[in-house]
């Protein structure tokens, strides 16, 4: 059973397309997120999210957004798909509301922009 | 500037060879460092450290933080070919809101 699940695994579209991508979790945690990996390997955290917070790394553009329809689900919306969004996102969950709690993340979804 | 380091940044040892990977922080109002392990897809977590010279252990990896010096170490003994990963550091903080900075990972290659 996979605990994180991410569709899609690989997404290709063209600059200025608007696309999502979902995220589910089966653990029953409290806390989901979001992070961007980078060609370099760099993982960056880019939204944590529980029932009662969104907190949201101010480095991040505002075409990026994040909707949660429940607890178990964080989905990512990217508005004007730019080049420099090409990575792999990741989506991750926990228990508890701290950032700093064991995370369990999903296997990615590979974007590129054309 | 980096508020996480690590170091070395790559390191190729051969099977049965003890290594360590270093992470540094520079952070005011810590509250926690973990390790992941990243092998093809996603990371793993691996340890998570709050207080100081408590080392967390298991099987071949161990973990220890220092809060004086602000760092922590991640050892791996005997090490295998199916240790060969990214690993990586994260520190949360409490900056305008709690925080979590990731280093750019130790690459570790184990050869036989």
């Amino acid at each position: 059973d996979t605990a994180v699940s991410q569709t899609p695994k690989y997404l290709v579209t063209q600059m200025g397309n608007d696309k999502s991508i979902k995220c589910e979790q089966n653990l029953g945690h409290d806390t989901m997120y979001w992070y961007k990996q980078d060609s370099k390997k760099f993982l960056k955290i880019m939204f944590s999210y529980n029932n009662k917070e969104l907190i949201i790394n101010e480095t991040v553009p505002n075409r990026f957004s994040p909707k949660s329809p429940d607890k178990a689900h964080l989905n990512l919306h990217i508005n004007s798909l730019e080049l420099g969004d090409s990575a792999v996102y990741f989506c991750a969950s926990s228990h508890g509301t701290g950032v700093g709690q064991p995370q369990h993340f999903g296997d990615g979804t590979r974007l590129s922009i054309l | 500037e980096d508020k996480v380091v690590q170091s070395p940044l790559s390191l190729v040892v051969h099977e049965g060879d003890t290594v360590t990977l270093n992470c540094s922080y520079e952070v005011t109002n810590f509250r926690s460092l973990l390790w992941y392990k990243q092998e093809k897809k996603a990371p793993t977590f691996l340890f998570m450290l709050t207080s100081s010279g408590i080392e967390k252990k298991s099987g071949r990896l161990s973990s220890i933080l220092d809060k004086k010096e602000l760092f922590s170490i991640l050892n791996i003994t005997a090490t295998q070919t199916g240790d060969s990963a990214i690993y990586l550091c994260a520190v949360e903080y409490l900056q305008g809101g709690y925080q979590l900075t990731f280093g750019k990972g130790t690459k570790l290659s184990v050869i036989p």
